[in-house]
């Protein structure tokens, strides 16, 4: 089975700032996906980035960039140029890669960050 | 918005009762997942339906059972409601049943049992 930890509860950061979130995750599987995704006060849950266990190079999207350690189990998440918009909680998520059965995701406890114009 | 809808908004039932949730699929999608958020928790996986099938369950009792139709929309019943059932109740689509797709979440039904 896996697991997903995120230890930090809630996160604060000055518009305009960077803020780094924390994720780890523990898992037998060779071959998975990690995610995090972005729930703001509305609820609506969204995709905010997507790492490939078997690709080395870490994913960046926009603002949006992680650090992905392998062999330390580790995947945060950075956020530059924060803004007010990125308020909201943060999930982090895992799943195996499957060719077909099954794709469910395992999500941590979630950080509620803020930005503080 | 990720086209993805659910109903209703909120629901409020007494214990003991049944309820069923309701998820349209975003416009070519064929799998439907359901989750359970309780309050300051991530989502739970509940189960996943690929065409009209049942593709995988999460550690649920058997009181928690779903549903796809052919336009794969899903529904998601609980029998015998508890007061540890009240949650967000997530339901995601995608393109497929496999980890290539990206799943595309509803905005919820926020669920209270009283």
């Amino acid at each position: 089975a896996q697991t997903v930890t995120q230890s930090q509860p809630e996160m604060s950061v000055q518009e305009a700032e960077t803020v780094t979130l924390s994720c780890t995750y523990d898992t037998s599987e060779s071959n998975y996906y990690l995610f995090w995704y972005k729930q703001p006060p509305s609820r609506q849950m969204i995709l905010v980035i997507r790492q490939e266990a078997y690709k080395q190079q870490n994913a960046t999207e926009n603002r949006f960039s992680v650090n992905f350690q392998k062999a330390a189990k580790s995947f945060s998440l950075k956020i530059s140029d924060s803004q007010l918009g990125d308020t909201a909680m943060y999930f982090c998520a895992f799943m195996k890669r499957t060719g077909g059965a099954n794709s469910k995701l395992t999500f941590g406890k979630g950080i509620t960050l803020s930005v503080r114009p | 918005e990720t086209g993805v809808t659910q109903s209703p908004t909120h629901l409020i039932k007494t214990r003991g009762q049944q309820v069923t949730l309701r998820c349209s699929s975003q416009s070519g999608h064929n799998t439907v997942s359901w989750y359970q958020q309780a309050l300051g928790q991530g989502p739970q996986f509940i189960f996943q339906y690929y065409r009209e099938e049942e593709n995988g369950r999460g550690n649920f009792p058997p009181r928690f059972s779903g549903l796809q139709f052919p336009n794969y929309s899903s529904e998601l019943n609980v029998n015998a409601l508890e007061l540890d059932d009240s949650a967000l109740y997530l339901c995601a689509s995608s393109r497929g049943g496999s980890s290539r797709d990206e799943q595309f979440f509803g905005p919820g039904t926020r669920l209270t049992v009283l």
